[in-house]
């Protein structure tokens, strides 16, 4: 099965600067990698996601990268602000042969300093 | 109508007690999930119905038992669960089962203590 690998597991950074979390993935079948923002207390949420055929996407502040040959994919925001801070996760998919839900990596504690 | 709703929020159950979980969506969407999250933990997949049929089922223990009425609704039957169980239990949906997971919209969740 597919195996998410995430890094760091915690990022503090000032505001306005940039932050960048990094995801390896395993199964050179995957083909889908959503971003999801998770506060506490809360339910993650889709923020970005970008499919194989693509090798970067840009959405506002945030952006994801995607090297299908090295299997890694990154998230990049830039001009950070306190309401960034929360838990993000990577995740990967085979959505080609049928709902398989998500293999998720252990997430990444953003935390903004004033 | 772009929810998916849980119900109950919070659960309070006994070894002992049978309870259950239930999820809706209105979202036509023809997969649905339950995920279970432990704190500081990521979502670990469970069960996976597509088009109404069971489709993954994640080595659960026996004590969850999933069960899909229909293409709105996603239930998850528990009896004789133990303290490790407590956990957040997130449901999703999307889209379409044949084409893949695409994006999923979660619940909001629901939060299970095992005493």
């Amino acid at each position: 099965g597919e195996n998410v690998e995430q890094h760091p597991s915690t990022l503090s950074v000032q505001e306005g600067d940039s932050a960048v979390i990094k995801c390896t993935y395993s199964d050179s079948a995957s083909n889908y990698f959503p971003w999801y923002k998770q506060e506490l207390g809360k339910r993650p949420q889709l923020i970005i996601d970008i499919r194989s055929n693509v090798g970067e996407k840009k959405d506002q502040r945030i952006a994801v990268t995607l090297n299908k040959t090295a299997k890694h994919f990154s998230l990049h925001i830039t001009e950070t602000q306190p309401e960034d801070s929360a838990v993000y996760f990577c995740a990967a998919s085979n959505s080609g042969g049928g709902a398989d839900g998500l293999t998720f990596g252990k997430g990444t504690h953003l935390i903004i300093q004033p | 109508d772009t929810e998916v709703t849980q119900t109950p929020k919070h659960l309070v159950m006994g070894m002992t007690n049978k309870k259950s979980l239930k999820c809706e969506q209105h979202m036509g969407h023809r997969a649905m999930y339950w995920y279970k999250q432990k704190a500081k933990k990521p979502p670990e997949l469970m069960f996976v119905y597509s088009y109404e049929k069971l489709s993954i089922n994640e080595s659960v223990p026996s004590r969850f038992s999933p069960e899909c009425p229909n293409s709105s609704l996603l239930n998850l039957h528990l009896h004789a669960l133990q303290p490790e169980d407590s956990a957040l239990y997130l449901c999703a949906s999307s889209q379409d089962g044949h084409q893949g997971a695409g994006e999923l919209f979660f619940g909001e969740g629901s939060r299970l203590t095992v005493l």
